[in-house]
C-alpha cells in the first residue's frame, strides 16, 4: 500500500482481556518497528523486526507483550491480560533499509488502546 | 544517547518563517540530528536530518552549528497545517538504531492566521 496501515484505529477493551493490534508495513520495507506513546509523552520503543533476523524485543515492558511478523510483512502485537497502564497509542513504523543513513521510518496512524 | 532540549512551545504567523531551536550539547561524533513532527492524532512524520552540514529538502532546512551542539529547523513559509509538535532527536544512523528513535516532549508550534 501507499503507507503504513494499522488496525483497528481505536480499541476499547476490558481489563484482563487480550488484544491484537495489526500493522501492514509499506510494501518492500524490510524493517518494522512497534512503539507506544502515552498521553503527552514521547515514543517508547517496543520491538523491532528486520528481515529474517531475530527481533529486538528489548523494549517490551513485560511478558504480557509479544509480537510476530509473518512472511516478512504483516505484524501483530499482542497484549495479554491487559492492564489500565497499557492504555496508549500503539504506533507501527517501517523502513526500507536500516543499514543506510538515508533510510527513514514511516509511521502509521496508530491504534489508540483504552483499557477500562 | 545524547539528550536534546527544546522550547515547550512557539507561535508563528502564517506565511512567515518558523525557526525551531534545539540544543544537543552532548552529541557524539557519529550521531545525526533528526527532526520529526507529529500532527494531532497522527503518527510522527520524518522531516529532515543531518550530520554537520546544513541540509535542505522540500519541507524544511536544517542549520547545524559548527560545534554541532545546537541546530535550528526552519520552515520557510509556515502554513496552518504546520501546526504540530516538533521533535529533535539525535541518533546513530543505520542498523540497530531503532531503539534510539525516542522522542522527548518536543516543541508545540502553533501557526497563527
Amino acid at each position: 500500500g501507499a503507507g503504513v496501515s494499522q488496525s483497528p484505529s481505536n480499541k476499547v477493551t476490558e481489563k484482563g482481556k487480550d488484544v491484537e493490534l495489526r500493522c501492514d508495513p509499506i510494501s518492500g520495507h524490510t524493517a518494522l518497528y512497534w512503539y507506544r506513546q502515552s498521553l503527552g509523552q514521547g515514543l517508547e520503543f517496543l520491538i523491532y523486526f528486520q528481515g529474517n533476523s531475530a527481533p529486538d524485543k528489548s523494549g517490551l515492558p513485560s511478558d504480557r507483550f509479544s509480537a510476530e511478523r509473518t512472511g516478512g510483512s504483516v505484524s501483530t502485537l499482542t497484549i495479554q491480560r491487559t492492564q489500565q497502564e497499557d492504555s496508549a497509542v500503539y504506533l507501527c513504523a517501517s523502513s526500507l533499509a536500516p543499514r543506510t543513513e538515508m533510510t527513514e521510518a514511516f509511521f502509521g496512524q496508530g491504534t489508540r488502546l483504552t483499557v477500562v | 544517547d545524547a539528550k536534546t532540549t527544546q522550547p515547550t512551545s512557539m507561535d508563528c504567523a502564517e506565511g512567515r518563517a518558523a525557526n525551531l531551536p534545539c540544543n544537543h550539547s552532548t552529541i557524539s561524533g557519529n550521531e545525526y540530528v533528526y527532526w520529526y513532527r507529529q500532527i494531532h492524532s497522527q503518527g510522527p512524520q520524518y522531516i529532515i536530518h543531518g550530520l554537520k552540514n546544513n541540509e535542505t529538502n522540500e519541507m524544511a532546512s536544517l542549520i547545524i552549528t559548527e560545534d554541532r551542539k545546537s541546530s535550528t529547523l526552519i520552515l520557510p513559509h509556515a502554513t496552518l497545517r504546520d501546526t504540530a509538535v516538533y521533535y529533535c532527536i539525535v541518533r546513530v544512523a543505520g542498523y540497530g538504531s531503532a531503539r534510539q528513535l525516542t522522542f522527548g516532549s518536543g516543541t508545540q508550534l502553533t501557526v497563527l492566521p
